[in-house]
């Protein structure tokens, strides 16, 4: 089982939908967490760090379940131009983990 | 504005040639990150320092080699040794390899060998 697991989608989604997805963790000694957006070709930027009470920016809401390991990120009011991957970077001692991304694509 | 770059953004080489690819930062950050992206597939770590003259091997550190003689500068050289170069290269650092640092990402270096 890989250490972070999302559903690579993609995610077909209409604008102005919520829509959420998730990320697994299996080892519960991690520690931080932090969702990171890519669109195509280009680099990942930092999008927000997950906060273990849950934490809001705009239109974007993260959460973290510690007991079932995984953490979600909800967007509401969705924009074409949050069509992009989303990846979740679970952090445990110095090591850095990356998920594979889920895809989301946000139809007109 | 503080931030990381990288060049070139597009490199072209022939099979059997090492090259060097540049990552700057002038954020103060202690740690700095090289990774590797395929197409479809998820970041994989190559090397990572956490302070001035010290790096360590990550997961696919083979036919890669790195120095760290200044804070700002992390280059990676991509060794004729290095099988399947082509890839994505993403530099990051970060302000310490601690547990709530996240990463920041400079633009990437498109390396395409033939």
């Amino acid at each position: 089982r890989k250490e972070v697991e999302q559903d690579p989608g993609p995610f077909n989604v209409p604008e102005g939908a919520t829509v959420a997805f998730n990320c697994t963790y299996s080892n519960s000694a991690s520690q931080s967490f932090f969702w990171y957006r890519q669109d195509c070709r280009k680099e990942p930027k930092l999008l927000m760090s997950v906060y273990s009470s849950g934490n809001e920016d705009g239109r974007f809401t993260a959460q973290l379940n510690r007991a079932s390991q995984y953490i979600s990120l909800l967007i509401r009011d969705s924009k074409l131009s949050d069509s992009a991957t989303y990846l979740c970077v679970v952090n445990r001692d110095d090591k850095i983990i990356f998920g594979k991304g889920t895809r989301l694509h946000i139809l007109p | 504005d503080g931030g990381i770059t990288q060049s070139p953004k597009y490199l072209f080489r022939k099979e059997g040639q090492n090259v060097t690819l540049s990552c700057e930062q002038n954020l103060n950050h202690d740690a700095m990150y090289w990774y590797r992206q395929d197409p479809g597939q998820g970041l994989r770590l190559i090397y990572y320092s956490q302070i001035v003259n010290d790096f360590q091997k990550g997961d696919i550190a083979e036919g890669y080699s790195v120095s760290r003689e200044k804070k700002e500068s992390f280059p990676l050289t991509v060794t004729s040794a290095q099988k399947n170069p082509t890839a994505f290269y993403l530099c990051a650092s970060s302000e310490s390899t601690g547990r709530h640092s996240p990463l920041h990402f400079g633009n990437g270096t498109r390396l395409t060998v033939t």
